[in-house]
């Protein structure tokens, strides 16, 4: 079985500062690994995924996320935040043979002070 | 290209009565999942549907059934409810035809029960 675990519940931060939302997964097959975002009364949004290849996935508004096996993390990264970016990310796995079924993370509250 | 569409956005009901929600996928994507979001639980798998046929079912009561149809919509029913089922409910749907497949969710239907 697969389970997801970020540590930190909320992060404050402030505008134009750096951030990183840890997530840490722990799984005995090999997995394909998300980030969603959700915002207030919204629906689940792809904000990046990692399928193979390149350790290193970006999104297209900055965010980047990097897939570390060794340490079984899968860290996303924002080297400036807006106002915008507050909202919640989740962090989630699915089994490469049934993909179409994740497991989150308990999600990270990104609140971005100006 | 339409996005995936659930109905009703909200809904309160009463303990005891049952509850039907509905999700229409994009369309060509034939498989339909569904997750239960709550403050304390946080997002939770439910079931999955792929070509009318329910592929995986996670830890829910017999209270929480599902259908697709032929047009790939999916409905999802709660019988006798209780407090606890008092949630967001979000539908995703993915092409699920092999290999890493992406889940596009919907805004969701917030249920609330009195």
């Amino acid at each position: 079985a697969q389970s997801v675990t970020q540590l930190d519940s909320q992060v404050p931060v402030f505008e134009e500062a750096p951030v990183e939302l840890r997530c840490n997964y722990s799984s005995s097959v090999s997995v394909y690994l998300f980030w969603y975002v959700q915002y207030p009364n919204q629906g689940l949004q792809l904000l990046l995924k990692y399928l193979s290849g390149s350790t290193l996935v970006e999104s297209i508004n900055g965010f980047e996320a990097e897939f570390n096996k060794s340490q079984t993390s899968f860290h996303l990264r924002k080297p400036s935040v807006h106002i915008s970016d507050t909202a919640e990310y989740f962090c989630a796995v699915s089994e490469m043979d049934s993909s179409y079924k994740l497991i989150f993370g308990s999600g990270t509250r990104l609140l971005v002070r100006p | 290209k339409a996005g995936v569409t659930q109905t009703p956005r909200y809904l309160i009901k009463t303990r005891g009565q049952q509850v039907t929600l509905s999700c229409s996928p994009i369309s060509g994507h034939r498989s339909v999942s569904w997750y239960q979001q709550t403050p304390g639980q946080g997002l939770q798998f439910l079931f999955e549907y792929f070509s009318e046929t329910q592929r995986n079912k996670g830890n829910f009561p017999g209270r929480f059934s599902g259908r697709q149809f032929s047009n790939s919509r999916s409905e999802m029913n709660v019988s006798t409810l209780e407090l606890g089922d008092s949630a967001l409910y979000l539908c995703a749907s993915s092409l699920a035809q092999g290999g890493a497949t992406e889940a596009f969710f919907g805004q969701g239907t917030r249920l609330t029960v009195v």
